[in-house]
């Protein structure tokens, strides 16, 4: 079965760098696109990141432009976030969510658990 | 920039009635990249309909998607008590490329 297992998250200061990682398995990574998905405490989702089947195609939310960095490594079956200059508002569950298939892939079709990721001094 | 709206924020129903929950967007919108989702307390999202009107694997039949251009529903027939949860629309736009998620709404008993 379609599994993501994410894991990284923690308490960092304001300024700080983490890295997100999701593990894929129960399928063939290299067919499918993955993103990440963040939900501030108490709040909706907001789509940060998306990165190709093959990792040539990246596209990134107006927040994290220029701060998050999405990749993937193909014979770890994993997608990472690699993020910086964190700011207090990026406290938030982050989850990583598979794309689809076929002529409506654009979805998000299986999701990871989430990490806890909490940016205070 | 595609915004996407939801009513009613709140919805307030019983077992065995029936819920609609509105989706629209700011313009009109591909039917083929809108979906739902139903997230339930301290879990991740899940998928239940996908290109406006197909149901995901595993989805119950009283979950209906409907809908067109720059209006979309999702329908509950008969609210079962596991349906109590926050759902939520999502489009993809080509421009600029990526994901847009509607703000909720939630389902109370």
């Amino acid at each position: 079965q379609v599994q993501l297992i994410v894991s990284g998250g923690g308490l960092v200061k304001p300024g700080g760098s983490l890295r997100l990682s999701c593990a894929a398995s129960g399928f063939t990574f290299t067919d499918y696109s993955l993103s990440w998905i963040r939900q501030a405490p108490g709040k909706g989702l907001e789509w940060l990141s998306h990165i190709g089947p093959s990792g040539n195609s990246i596209y990134n939310g107006d927040s994290v432009e220029g701060r998050f960095t999405i990749s993937r490594d193909t014979a770890e079956s994993t997608v990472y976030l690699q993020m910086n200059s964190l700011r207090v508002e990026d406290t938030a569950v982050y989850y990583c969510a598979r794309g689809g298939s076929g002529s409506y892939y654009r979805r998000f079709e299986f999701w990871g658990q989430g990490t806890l990721v909490a940016v205070s001094s | 920039e595609i915004i996407l709206t939801q009513s009613p924020g709140t919805l307030s129903l019983s077992p065995g009635e029936r819920a609609t929950v509105s989706c629209r967007a700011s313009q009109s919108v591909s039917t083929k990249f809108l979906a739902w989702y139903q997230q339930k307390p301290g879990q991740a999202p899940r998928l239940l309909i996908y290109g406006a009107s197909n149901r995901a694997t595993g989805i119950p039949h009283r979950f209906i998607g409907s809908g067109s251009g720059t209006d979309f529903t999702l329908t509950i027939s008969r609210l079962e008590p596991e349906d109590f949860a926050v759902y939520y629309c999502q489009q993809f736009t080509d421009s600029p490329p990526g994901f847009i998620f509607g703000p909720g709404t939630r389902l109370d008993v």
